[in-house]
């Protein structure tokens, strides 16, 4: 079935460093994928989403390529903030159910 | 309303209860799923509803769980004769399906805050 791999974290970085959370997936056909980002206290929001091959998603200085050559869909951002600290998941969808990978937690330090 | 609403937003329960989990989704969306997280996990699919009917339940873990939207919105998770193991977040999302935005598939899913089970 239709599955999707993140890598492990927690991720630590200092302010405006480079972001790269790893995402790669396997789906029959040809899914649409995003990345939803959970606040602490908060709940699921969608940050991204990029619906064919080639495809670059971005939102809030985040920015994901959709591979379909690699299956990948990592995100990425040029400098973090320490208010991006949250738990990352990379999710794909086929004609009707959303599934997610394991979350990356994000924490960046002054 | 303006968002997905979840109640009750906190639950705790002795083994062996019963429960329900309300969820209300955004007026007008057609597509209406359950998900469960819980600790350090991601999101897992339960139950999606199209409309009224359950179009897809495989994610359901047991006859313990069963969930209803009689009348195409508001929806109830059930969750009888309740374990520890059935501790975790239930997470309610719903979307629609606009003309002209392509394939099913891109549909963007609006996640409600979650309904946090205990199960003592």
């Amino acid at each position: 079935g239709d599955s999707v791999t993140q890598m492990e974290g927690p991720v630590t970085l200092s302010e405006e460093a480079f972001l790269t959370i790893n995402c790669t997936y396997t789906a029959t056909g040809y899914p649409s994928l995003f990345w939803y980002v959970q606040y602490p206290g908060e709940g699921l929001q969608l940050l991204l989403k990029a619906t064919k091959a080639d495809d670059k998603g971005s939102n809030k200085g985040f920015e994901a390529t959709y591979r379909k050559e690699t299956t990948s869909f990592h995100l990425e951002k040029g400098s973090v903030q320490v208010s991006d600290s949250a738990v990352y998941f990379c999710a794909l969808k086929g004609f009707q159910k959303l599934v997610f990978g394991t979350g990356t937690r994000l924490l960046v330090s002054p | 309303g303006a968002g997905v609403s979840q109640t009750p937003s906190n639950k705790v329960t002795e083994k062996g209860k019963y429960v329900e989990l309300r969820c209300d989704p955004i007026s007008g969306h057609t597509a209406l799923y359950w998900y469960r997280q819980s600790l350090g996990q991601g999101p897992e699919f339960l139950i999606y509803f199209q409309g009224t009917g359950a179009a897809d339940d495989s994610g359901l873990p047991n006859d313990r769980f069963f969930a209803v939207r009689p009348e195409g919105s508001v929806s109830t998770l059930k969750i009888q004769r309740t374990e520890r193991g059935d501790s975790a977040v239930y997470l309610c999302a719903s979307s629609s399906f606009v003309p002209g935005q392509g394939a099913i598939g891109a549909n963007v899913l609006t996640f409600g805050a979650g309904s946090r089970l205990t199960v003592l």
